[in-house]
């Protein structure tokens, strides 16, 4: 069946520090590949996503490609903020499901 | 963009009691809507899927009779815990689609915090 592996955390950064959360996937057909955010006591919103292969979503200077031949989703930001700090989750749609990662920790100390 | 509600955001309520969470997309239809829950620091688990008119879909493990899925109408669906337990505290969000496609994405409310005492 499908599923979705995260790396797991926390993972603790600098300000300004480069972040990469990694995410592999397994799937039947094409799925498209979701990361959600979750800030304490909030539910998730939509960070980026991707739809097929080799598309990049982008949003707040969060990047993520879409890489079938490695089967991977992973987070990217070139210099986080302290606002930054939450719990990331990567996502995969099909088959009328989403299958959610077990979400990363991130936390930015200034 | 879609928005959906979750209300109460926060129940606390005595052990043997049922208690009723609302989830409603409030500008557009969902003809499914999705019930998740999550354990502190865990990821979020899928307890069932809500099909408007119809009977919902439980996940393996979930427990129809506690977990009761209302799906009224296009906009609304409702989660009832009933006879609640400590064991059921747990944070509870409900997520929706607008087309019906598998691969769309979905948006999800703000959860609903439930702590049985």
């Amino acid at each position: 069946g499908n599923s979705v592996t995260q790396m797991e955390g926390p993972v603790t950064l600098s300000e300004e520090a480069f972040l990469t959360i990694n995410c592999t996937y397994t799937a039947t057909g094409y799925p498209s590949l979701f990361w959600y955010v979750q800030y304490p006591g909030e539910g998730l919103q939509l960070l980026l996503k991707a739809t097929k292969a080799d598309d990049k979503g982008s949003n707040k200077g969060f990047e993520a490609t879409y890489r079938k031949e490695t089967t991977s989703f992973h987070l990217e930001k070139g210099s986080v903020q302290v606002s930054d700090s939450a719990v990331y989750f990567c996502a995969l749609a099909g088959t009328y499901k989403y299958i959610f990662g077990t979400g990363t920790r991130l936390k930015v100390l200034a | 963009g879609a928005v959906v509600s979750q209300h109460p955001s926060w129940v606390i309520c005595k052990s043997g009691t049922s208690v009723k969470i609302e989830c409603r997309s409030l500008d557009f239809q969902a003809t499914t809507m999705f019930w998740y829950r999550q354990f502190p620091k865990q990821s979020l688990m899928l307890m069932a899927t809500s099909n408007e008119g119809s009977k919902a879909t439980y996940e393996q493990g979930v427990e129809k009779d506690k977990f009761l899925i209302n799906h009224a109408s296009l906009t609304l669906s409702t989660l009832t815990v009933t006879s609640a337990h400590p064991e059921d505290s747990s944070f509870y969000i409900c997520s929706a689609g607008t087309s019906g496609d598998p691969y769309e994405e979905q948006y999800f409310g703000p959860g609903t915090r439930l702590t049985v005492t």
